[in-house]
């Protein structure tokens, strides 16, 4: 079956750094994604992990550890606009198929 | 790069009514996608194309959901009869091939059958 776990919601203030937690247990693995999406928006790409470790991007960082089924998401110097919802999503073996997770929806307070 | 678009945006309908979604993938991209979006399901994948053929249709939720896709710009998503309970955003989306390209998202439509 498919399981990606993530938190509901996080608070976090602006200008802190923040991290959001994704496990999974999926029948296949072809790399993890996150999505960033704003209220009334549509999803939009902000990572890939396929290997073990970090992967840095400006204010935002992903980690993988494929052994361990986990990932997460590390945000920097928080922004007030940072405040969205946050998309764990596994790429199935046939490299077409993304599994999502709830998502875990950051607020960002002054 | 148009993106991908969604037509209509909005959609109000009347229980019992067909309504059809349409998208326009991102030109080169081989790979469509609809999902739905509800706030207890989350989102959920209901069907992709690859080539504009069909390859996993396991999560149309019933027979009064179908979707084709005749030529690789374009796509439709079709609910008859629709009920209250398909009120949700629905997400078309496009890839090429190759594991380490994400998803392109198109605006989405949000539909409401009252």
């Amino acid at each position: 079956g498919q399981n990606i776990d993530q938190p509901t919601e996080m608070t976090a203030t602006e200008g802190a750094i923040v991290q959001i937690n994704c496990t999974y247990q999926t029948s296949g693995f072809n790399g993890l994604f996150w999505y960033q999406q704003h209220a009334g928006e549509a999803p939009t790409f902000l990572s890939y992990n396929v290997l073990d470790g970090l992967e840095e991007k400006g204010r935002f960082s992903s980690f993988l550890s494929r052994s361990k089924g986990y990932s997460y998401l590390l945000l920097k110097e928080l922004q007030m606009k940072d405040s969205a919802s946050y998309l764990c999503a596994v790429m199935d073996n046939q490299g077409g198929k993304l599994i999502f997770g709830q998502g875990t929806e950051l607020s960002v307070k002054p | 790069d148009a993106g991908v678009i969604q037509s209509p945006r909005h959609e109000v309908t009347e229980m019992g009514q067909e309504v059809t979604l349409r998208c326009k993938p991102i030109s080169g991209h081989d790979y469509l996608f609809w999902y739905r979006q509800t706030m207890m399901r989350g989102l959920e994948l209901l069907i992709y194309f690859n080539n504009n053929v069909p390859i996993d249709d396991s999560g149309m939720p019933e027979d009064r959901f179908s979707a084709k896709m005749p030529n690789a710009s374009f796509s439709t998503l079709k609910i008859q009869p629709s009920e209250p309970r398909d009120s949700a955003v629905y997400f078309c989306a496009s890839k090429r091939t190759g594991a380490n390209y994400g998803y392109t998202f198109g605006s989405g439509t949000r539909l409401t059958v009252v």
